[in-house]
């Protein structure tokens, strides 16, 4: 099956630090990656949408500055946290499809900021 | 924008017994998707259905998508510890119809 691995899956860091999380579609081409965040016990917020080669579209109130997206190619997207202050620590998980087919997600990377 | 409800947020089952999880839109979807998330990991692709009034079995899992394509359920039947997780609802709207909007999930707890 679709295979979307996401990395690192763990990062503790000093308030200040910028972060960067890597997501790769392993066995096939995604047209679309989406980058999400998730509080403990709650759904997951929809951050931006990434298509390759354009920029990315944030959702309200995500501010694109703080959070900065690249697409490079059809089987990676990354997801830079510049400047991380603790309330910006949260699991991130990102999923990528192909054209008219379902999301699939990658690991998920628990990000704390000290 | 769009909005997915689903309830109940938290299902406590006793094995052996069923369960249901039910999602509503107030816009037309698409399609639906159903995910299941265990503790810690992340979110895994169950079933996507289309079509009104669509009927898909997973061994005890049985989901079906409303005749206006606005509602969805997932059914368990003979729960088993092996069902503990939160499952999610996820539709994609018309509108938007390469962004899924996810319901708020239903964690569901299994007593022996």
């Amino acid at each position: 099956g679709a295979v979307v691995s996401q990395h690192p899956s763990r990062v503790i860091c000093k308030s200040g630090t910028s972060v960067k999380i890597e997501c790769r579609s392993l066995d096939f081409q995604a047209t679309t990656m989406f980058w999400y965040r998730q509080f403990p016990k709650q759904s997951l917020m929809l951050m931006a949408t990434s298509n390759e080669g354009s920029k990315a579209t944030y959702e309200q109130g995500v501010e694109k500055d703080k959070f900065l997206i690249n697409h490079a190619s059809l089987t990676l997207s990354t997801l830079t946290v510049t400047s991380a202050h603790p309330e910006d620590s949260s699991f991130y998980i990102c999923s990528a499809r192909e054209a008219q087919k379902p999301q699939h997600f990658g690991d998920g990377t628990r990000l704390s900021i000290l | 924008g769009q909005q997915v409800m689903q309830i109940p947020q938290y299902q406590h089952v006793q094995e052996g017994e069923d369960f249901t999880t039910y999602c509503n839109s107030s816009t037309t979807l698409s399609n639906i998707q159903w995910y299941k998330q265990r503790p810690g990991g992340h979110p895994v692709f169950l079933i996507q259905l289309v079509k009104s009034g669509e009927v898909k079995k997973q061994k005890r899992l049985t989901f079906q998508f409303g005749e206006a394509k606005k509602n969805s359920s997932l059914h368990i039947t003979a729960t088993q510890t092996t069902d503990v997780g939160t499952y999610f609802c996820a539709g994609t709207h018309i509108i938007n119809d390469y962004k899924l909007s996810f319901g708020a999930g239903t964690t569901v707890t299994v007593r022996a």
